[in-house]
């Protein structure tokens, strides 16, 4: 069955970077896009950026000078680098599936991993 | 980026009670609307897509709908399940933006 699970370190130091990967299953990275979306502790939903079926990305502006999102299909996974973290950038981090794989039927996200909670603090 | 604005932020229902909740776009975002429910300590759940689509497995009591840049989520009967937390997403233009949320609560 689809399945997507994210993991990294759950405390990073201001200034520092961010390393999140992404593993799946269930279906091939050539054939979905994946996006990563975050939440910050008790708020709403914010979307970071994608990667698509054929190795393209793309990124929420807010977020695009400090972000980098790659694959390596061969182990099913996508990473997410983002850099000079601060305190506003704690919360958690999922990656998520496109619903509709390469027909892009819309950016609607319909398998979600569980999130990785990452904290940014001293 | 396009806002959506969700209302009420909290809603506190009975069981077997009718539900709605709206999502303003402030731009016209077409059919292009999900709804997902989230459950404490869970990940986000797709529900509703392309306005009015229900997701696989989603119980036919959830229904959407659209009047122009409003749209509506609708449980016809609350169940003790459907209690979290549900964001609207607009999929029309990049970046894909949610709403505030909001928060149902059994009374």
């Amino acid at each position: 069955q689809v399945q997507l699970k994210e993991s990294g370190p759950g405390l990073v130091q201001p200034s520092q970077t961010l390393s999140l990967t992404c593993t799946v299953s269930g279906f091939s990275l050539t054939s979905y896009n994946v996006h990563w979306v975050r939440q910050p502790p008790g708020k709403g939903l914010e979307w970071m950026g994608r990667m698509r079926y054929n190795g393209d990305t793309s990124y929420n502006s807010a977020l695009k000078s400090r972000l980098s999102i790659s694959r390596d299909t061969s182990k099913n996974q996508v990473f997410l680098k983002m850099n000079s973290l601060q305190t506003d950038d704690t919360g958690t981090y999922y990656c998520t599936r496109n619903y509709g794989g390469y027909s892009e039927l819309g950016w609607y996200f319909d398998f979600w991993g569980p999130g990785t909670m990452v904290t940014v603090s001293s | 980026d396009i806002q959506m604005t969700q209302s009420p932020a909290s809603l506190s229902a009975s069981l077997e009670e009718i539900v709605t909740i709206t999502c303003q776009a402030s731009q016209n975002i077409g059919n292009w609307l999900a709804w997902y429910q989230q459950k404490p300590g869970k990940s986000p759940q797709l529900l509703i897509y392309g306005t009015t689509s229900l997701a696989d497995g989603v119980p036919s009591r959830f229904s959407g709908s659209r009047s122009g840049t409003q749209y509506s989520l609708k449980i016809s009967r609350l169940q003790v399940e459907d209690i979290g937390i549900y964001y609207c997403q607009q999929a029309s233009s990049t970046p894909p933006t949610f709403g505030g949320g909001t928060k149902l609560e059994l009374k």
